[in-house]
């Protein structure tokens, strides 16, 4: 296993495109996250899943982000109409049951919206 | 809401000696954890250590320990015997213990660890 894989590592987008990323988690970790780190701040949580089920949302997640695991392996998350603002750096990880022992984060998407 | 503050932007430690780094968090719960996680440069976030708010006892990893005040809700970092691959941006984090809802982590800035060789 080779971790959690993140994919694309940067996307350069223009302003009001839409933009979708995915994130492969460690094959036995039932629970999935997306944060978003901006700069010069810690991550802030978005969403989790355990297995194909998302069971909360935070407020930053606006109606143009949505995020799906189908048959709860892979995630993706997909900005629609993007904004300046949503520049950032968006993290993905995985954790085993309750993620009580930390998480397993991924190397992220740097998105820079132009 | 929970919040993690950690109030050292900087800090900068010859190689092979000692530093600490605070944090501080605020919340009205009493069973969480609480954890210390690195990020070095364009590389992605490695934990290094956990502590369960219900146990007295500071957690430690090798050169990696941990001085938890629950009264005063401080949670900080040791580092011992600093070496170059140190440097990195190091992240308090505080998580409830729910078992249920409330399940991300919330993080605090960050502190920017310099290793001076």
């Amino acid at each position: 296993d080779t971790g959690v894989s993140q994919n694309p590592r940067h996307k350069i987008t223009k302003r009001g495109q839409n933009v979708t990323f995915r994130c492969d988690p460690i094959s036995e970790h039932n629970r999935l996250y997306w944060y978003r780190q901006t700069l010069g701040q810690g991550p802030e949580f978005l969403t989790y899943f355990q297995n194909e089920a998302q069971l909360e949302k935070s407020r930053l997640l606006s109606d143009r982000f949505s995020a799906e695991r189908p048959k709860g392996s892979f995630s993706t998350l997909e900005i629609q109409r993007t904004e300046q603002g949503d520049s950032a750096m968006y993290l993905c990880a995985s954790s085993s049951g309750q993620g009580l022992r930390g998480y397993t984060f991924g190397s992220g998407t740097r998105l820079t919206v132009v | 809401a929970q919040t993690v503050t950690q109030s050292q932007p900087e800090m900068s430690v010859q190689e092979a000696e000692t530093v600490t780094l605070s944090c501080t968090y605020d919340t009205s719960e009493s069973d969480y954890y609480l954890f210390w996680y690195k990020q070095p440069p364009s590389r992605q976030m490695i934990l290094v250590i956990r502590q369960e708010a219900y146990k007295q006892q500071n957690a430690t990893e090798n050169r990696f320990s941990v001085n938890f005040q629950k009264a005063a809700k401080s949670f900080s970092l040791k580092i011992s015997d600093s070496q170059l691959g140190d440097a990195a941006m190091y992240f308090c984090a505080y998580r409830l213990y729910s078992g249920g809802g409330a399940d991300g982590l919330t993080f605090g800035k960050g502190t920017h660890l310099i290793i001076q060789p």
